[in-house]
């Protein structure tokens, strides 16, 4: 089954600046990458996926980029507000063709003002 | 569109008793439910895949006989957690994915979640 990998586990960083969070995979049939949001006590979110035909996808101050080579995936989030601090989570299909997802570990990133 | 509501939001209960947990899909047909759990500061685990009208599958670790999942219709799934003990605390979360396009065809929507806590 699919190994995801997220990198790092905590990021502060200063509103305005720009936050980076990585994920790796294991299974190089993967084709769909999901990055949910999840703020303290509440539901997961989606805020930007992927799938294999493309490598990068923009969403205002949300980009999302995939190397299918090395196998990994970035979400880029631009001028950093206080309400971007959550956690973030990463995710790919447990197996080809399968709609159940193995996620990260999580991100808790912190925009400080 | 596409909103999952769950219920209760949070059940404090003694060991010994069951709780169920409802998830609904309030604007589309779920063909396929997931249940995970998330404790404290961790990832979301998968505990088991429901497919409307057939038998929950449930993953490694995951008693079935403890974590009842009953996926009766296409709107509605259910989780029981039967004589639960303190270890069970948990946020308990569904989501749910159904035939909503390509652009939406791998996507799960989340409920809300709930939190139980076992005294």
């Amino acid at each position: 089954g699919e190994n995801v990998e997220q990198h790092p586990s905590t990021l502060s960083v200063q509103e305005g600046d720009s936050a980076v969070i990585k994920c790796t995979y294991s299974d190089s049939a993967s084709n769909y990458f999901p990055w949910y949001k999840q703020e303290l006590g509440k539901r997961p979110q989606l805020i930007i996926d992927i799938r294999s035909n493309v490598g990068e996808k923009k969403d205002q101050r949300i980009a999302v980029t995939l190397n299918k080579t090395a196998k990994h995936f970035s979400l880029h989030i631009t001028e950093t507000q206080p309400e971007d601090s959550a956690v973030y989570f990463c995710a790919a299909p447990r197996r080809a063709g399968s709609y159940q997802l193995t996620f990260g570990k999580g991100t808790k990133l912190s925009v400080i003002p | 569109g596409a909103v999952v509501s769950q219920h209760p939001s949070w059940v404090i209960c003694k060991s010994g008793t069951s709780v169920k947990i409802e998830c609904r899909s309030l604007d589309f047909q779920a063909t396929t439910m997931f249940w995970y759990r998330q404790f404290p500061k961790q990832s979301l685990m998968l505990m088991a895949t429901s497919n409307e009208g057939s038998k929950a599958t449930y993953e490694q670790g995951v008693e079935k006989d403890k974590f009842l999942i009953n996926h009766a219709s296409l709107t509605l799934s259910t989780l029981t957690v039967t004589s639960a003990h303190p270890e069970d605390s948990s946020f308990y979360i569904c989501s749910a994915r159904g035939d909503l396009g390509l652009a939406a065809h791998n996507e799960q929507f989340f409920g809300p979640g709930t939190r139980l806590t076992v005294l």
